[in-house]
């Protein structure tokens, strides 16, 4: 049972480069989400997508691009890192039944950006 | 504007004891609540409470809610130095399914 796996799980680079932190997951979840967490402000919504081709921005999503083609992938990319962007990255995923379900986290992407 | 206050932000105790970490809410159209614990990766689920006055209970751990003052507990009996960790709180939406994260209580039990 995989669950959901993030990579790389760190990662240095330099200011305006462009990154791209993958999520992938085994469940067929519907939903899957993006935070990042940083020390001061807990976790933060970056963008969530309700099902493939779906995405929604979140609490905090300037800098950052998704898409979700097939269900089991969304990948993140910064698409000119900036220094502000060092944080760990936490992808998510849950299930849609109609009713509330937990979400269920990767290990997260350390990164950081000099 | 939603938000989630947990408290104490930190909190020192020795094994053996119990511990009561809170966590309450200002959020509309609350769906429920869920109860996480990082240790040094992922966060782990705990717990989800979406009816008032009925605990949950998983082992040592607890957790009850009151949907009238807007609040939750999480109890922890007989602490372990396995209990360390950050304890989030996080309410669900209604409208989108959205989480509204605290930021969470750390936890260090000393042996």
């Amino acid at each position: 049972d995989a669950g959901i796996t993030q990579s790389p799980r760190y990662k240095i680079t330099e200011t305006g480069r462009q990154v791209t932190l993958m999520c992938h997951q085994t469940w067929s979840h519907s939903y899957m989400f993006w935070y990042r967490q940083d020390l001061g402000h807990g976790l933060r919504l970056i963008y969530y997508s309700a099902a493939a081709d779906i995405t929604d921005k979140g609490e905090v999503p300037d800098g950052y691009v998704v898409s979700r083609s097939k269900t089991e992938n969304f990948p993140l990319t910064l698409e000119s890192a900036t220094r502000s962007q060092t944080s760990v990255y936490f992808c998510a995923s849950s299930e849609w039944t109609g009713q509330s379900q937990p979400q269920h986290f990767g290990d997260g992407t350390r990164l950081s950006i000099l | 504007e939603d938000k989630v206050v947990q408290s104490p932000l930190s909190l020192v105790v020795h094994e053996g004891d119990t511990v009561t970490l809170n966590c309450s809410y200002e959020v509309t159209n609350f769906r429920s609540l869920l109860w996480y614990k990082q240790e040094k990766k992922a966060p782990t689920f705990l717990f989800m409470l979406t009816s008032s006055g009925i605990e949950k209970k998983s082992g040592r751990l607890s957790s009850i809610l009151d949907k009238k003052e807007l609040f939750s507990i999480l109890n922890i009996t007989a602490t372990q130095t396995g209990d360390s960790a950050i304890y989030l709180c996080a309410v669900e939406r209604d409208s989108n399914y959205q989480l509204i994260w605290g930021a969470g209580t750390k936890l260090i039990i000393k042996p």
